[in-house]
């Protein structure tokens, strides 16, 4: 079992709708959850760094953690053109950083 | 504060000939890590480097090595390459203390024919 599991997609949503990216985890000792960006042709730029369970907003940007059922998510709001990139979850293990395979997303104008 | 910078951007090598990849840090962060990404298998960890000592290592073969300068400045070296070394490898750096988040370069895209 890969410790970060991620749904690849690809997700394609219209202009303005929520969008939900989610990752699985298997390891309970994960403390920290980081959620990155990476368009095309680009490297991963961080996009959300989280600690506790519960919810943390950023502007449009929403990340949610539930340790219990060892489950994070993001939420994005308003969808616009310029959010479509491949959302990368991550969390720091104790030596190195556990990437979900990422999730590709497409908003449509 | 300039990002992290790597070089070269696009590579074209042969199989069984060797790459070396660079690798500059931000100004002022310590530990460079390494990553191998692919369609199949995402991102995965090659090594860091703190301090000029390597400090954590991932599961790839002997054949991916890599060193860090006083300066922080890092190289990735891959012998003898394989088809299957193509991928994208990025380069990221943080504080290298508690859980400081990565930062990442632009890679560089490395194709073996």
């Amino acid at each position: 079992q890969k410790e970060v599991e991620q749904d690849p997609g690809p997700l394609s949503v219209p202009e303005g709708a929520i969008v939900s990216l989610n990752c699985t985890y298997s390891n309970s000792a994960f403390q920290y959850f980081m959620w990155y960006r990476q368009y095309s042709r680009k490297g991963p730029e961080l996009l959300m760094y989280t600690y506790s369970s519960g919810n943390k907003e950023d502007g449009r940007f929403t990340a949610q953690v539930d340790k219990s059922s060892k489950y994070i998510s993001l939420f994005i709001r308003d969808s616009q053109p310029s959010d479509s990139a491949t959302y990368l979850c991550a969390m720091p293990g104790a030596n190195n950083l556990f990437f979900g395979t990422g999730t590709r997303l497409t908003v449509i104008p | 504060k300039a990002g992290v910078t790597q070089t070269p951007r696009y590579l074209i090598k042969t199989r069984g000939q060797q790459v070396t990849l660079s690798c500059s840090p931000i100004s002022g962060h310590r530990s460079v890590s390494w990553y191998q990404q692919t369609p199949g298998q995402g991102l995965q960890f090659l090594f860091e480097y703190f301090s000029e000592t390597q400090r954590n290592k991932g599961n790839f073969p002997g054949r991916f090595s890599g060193r860090q300068f006083s300066n922080s400045r890092s190289e990735m070296n891959v012998s003898t390459l394989e088809l299957g070394d193509s991928a994208l490898y990025l380069c990221a750096s943080n504080l290298g203390q508690g859980n400081s988040p990565l930062h990442f370069g632009n890679g560089t895209r490395l194709t073996v024919t």
